[in-house]
């Protein structure tokens, strides 16, 4: 079974720039995540799918954030403009049921660096 | 606020020694528990899970963890550690609060002396 792709791996910008992250998960599964894990830090939730739509978006700063997930299958994550705070990785998680006992599968996620 | 601590971001041990990483929780609703390992250049997974029934739970490679509802603990256990354990821990709780929200501790980074 195939896990959850993510790309880039890695990606440098300037600050005020814009960047966009790719995530394709598990074939089948319902639930998507998208996670913000800073240096040091336990990954944060930023935003959570059920299919298509959001369950969970309260960590989002939807100022300069914004994710999708069309046709409930792929999902992109959005930063613009992006700020130096934003350096993180970003992980792609997705699990096959809705309920809260599902493992989660994670993908390597993609190390931002702003600079 | 709903959060989720790990007393320790970093442990040092020697092979064949024992293995206690300590997490707590704050919330007074029902959980879901987890513990993750990320092991150097791999990517998160699961260790083991408590969503109900015997608070002892049995995950892979030798490590278990005991849910202990009235401290608000999860705590992993494994009685002989070797080389290969070393790895980043993260306990995660899952909040049911009408829909689930999982919460992550900061981790802890675990590196055994061979």
């Amino acid at each position: 079974e195939a896990g959850v792709a993510q790309s880039p791996r890695y990606k440098i910008i300037e600050k005020r720039q814009s960047v966009a992250f790719w995530c394709n998960p598990i074939s089948g599964h319902a639930t998507l995540y998208w996670y913000q894990q800073i240096l040091g830090q336990g990954p944060k939730l930023l935003i959570q799918f059920q299919n298509n739509g959001v369950v969970d978006d309260s960590q989002l700063p939807k100022d300069r954030f914004s994710a999708e997930r069309l046709k409930g299958v792929d999902s992109t994550l959005k930063i613009q403009p992006a700020k130096l705070e934003d350096s993180a990785v970003y992980l792609c998680a997705s699990s096959g049921g809705t309920g809260g006992n599902n493992e989660q599968f994670f993908g390597p996620g993609t190390r931002l660096t702003v600079l | 606020a709903q959060s989720v601590s790990q007393h320790n971001h970093h442990v040092i041990l020697s092979e064949a020694a024992s293995l206690e990483l300590g997490c707590n929780y704050s919330y007074g609703g029902t959980v879901n528990l987890f513990w993750y390992v990320q092991y150097p250049g791999q990517h998160l997974q699961l260790l083991l899970k408590y969503f109900s029934g015997d608070p002892l739970v049995k995950g892979i490679k030798g490590f278990e963890a005991e849910f202990i509802k009235s401290k608000f603990s999860f705590n992993l256990r494994k009685p002989s550690v070797q080389w290969s354990d070393t790895a980043e821990y993260f306990c995660a709780v899952n909040l049911n609060t009408g829909g689930f929200k999982t919460i992550f501790g900061a981790g802890t980074r675990l590196f055994v002396k061979a």
